[in-house]
């Protein structure tokens, strides 16, 4: 079946912009992940979604950063008045659910704010 | 913050050489350990989900041992080839409210040469 999809794979913006990056989970998981790498910096977790459960959102790191997720499947994350800081490439991955399965990441979006 | 230390950071073997990393991470609270392969220009990939102390886990010739009382796993590639090429990442995760969050370590970058 398809995997973990994310739209756009690469955005360049202007600082201050906001800018919203989409993320299609696998059908069927009810966990949803969202991460960056920042460079030379590791994976970050910013987000979680487990079901109908209020998210996780103490990754995120600052109130510009927000995410949804709609009807438990697509989850959007958006970042308002973008800075330079921001720039990384932003992943989404999902699983079953969140109790330690392995995660199946997307393609990643590349974020580059000038 | 939980920290999750990989060494080494880089690391460059022959064709045919075998090799192994390691990935330290806090022993309290464990509930899993994953460890992803991130080639160039894709997405990380699952390779081994470890939940056991003494858990040891193969694929092909890559195989994971895991040691939860003293907080480590090591990921050993038995004769390397240049399609082993790739950035190693562990990552944990603790029982309690923080279920279902990953925390990566920086990786191991490993290069095979021909």
């Amino acid at each position: 079946g398809a995997g973990v999809s994310q739209s756009p794979s690469n955005k360049v913006t202007e600082k201050g912009k906001d800018v919203e990056l989409r993320c299609d989970p696998i059908s069927g998981h009810t966990a949803l992940y969202w991460y960056r790498q920042s460079l030379g910096q590791g994976l970050e977790f910013l987000i979680y979604f487990q079901g109908n459960s209020a998210p996780d959102k103490s990754g995120l790191p600052s109130d510009r950063f927000s995410a949804e997720r709609t009807g438990g499947s697509v989850s959007t994350l958006t970042i308002q008045r973008t800075q330079q800081e921001d720039s990384a490439v932003y992943l989404c991955a999902s699983s079953l659910d969140r109790g330690g399965r392995e995660q199946f990441f997307g393609p990643g979006t590349r974020l580059t704010v000038l | 913050i939980l920290n999750v230390e990989q060494s080494p950071q880089s690391l460059h073997v022959q064709e045919g050489d075998s090799t192994n990393f390691t990935c330290s991470f806090p022993s309290s609270n464990f509930y899993a350990l994953h460890w992803y392969r991130w080639e160039t220009a894709k997405s990380p990939e699952a390779l081994f989900v470890m939940t056991l102390n003494g858990d040891e886990k193969k694929k092909g010739r890559i195989s994971a041992t895991l040691n939860t009382k003293e907080g480590y796993s090591y990921l050993y590639i038995k004769g390397s080839q240049p399609e082993d090429s790739a950035t190693y990442l562990c990552a944990f995760m603790t029982r309690g409210s923080t279920l279902g969050r990953l925390y990566f370590g920086r990786g191991t970058q490993l290069t095979v040469w021909p």
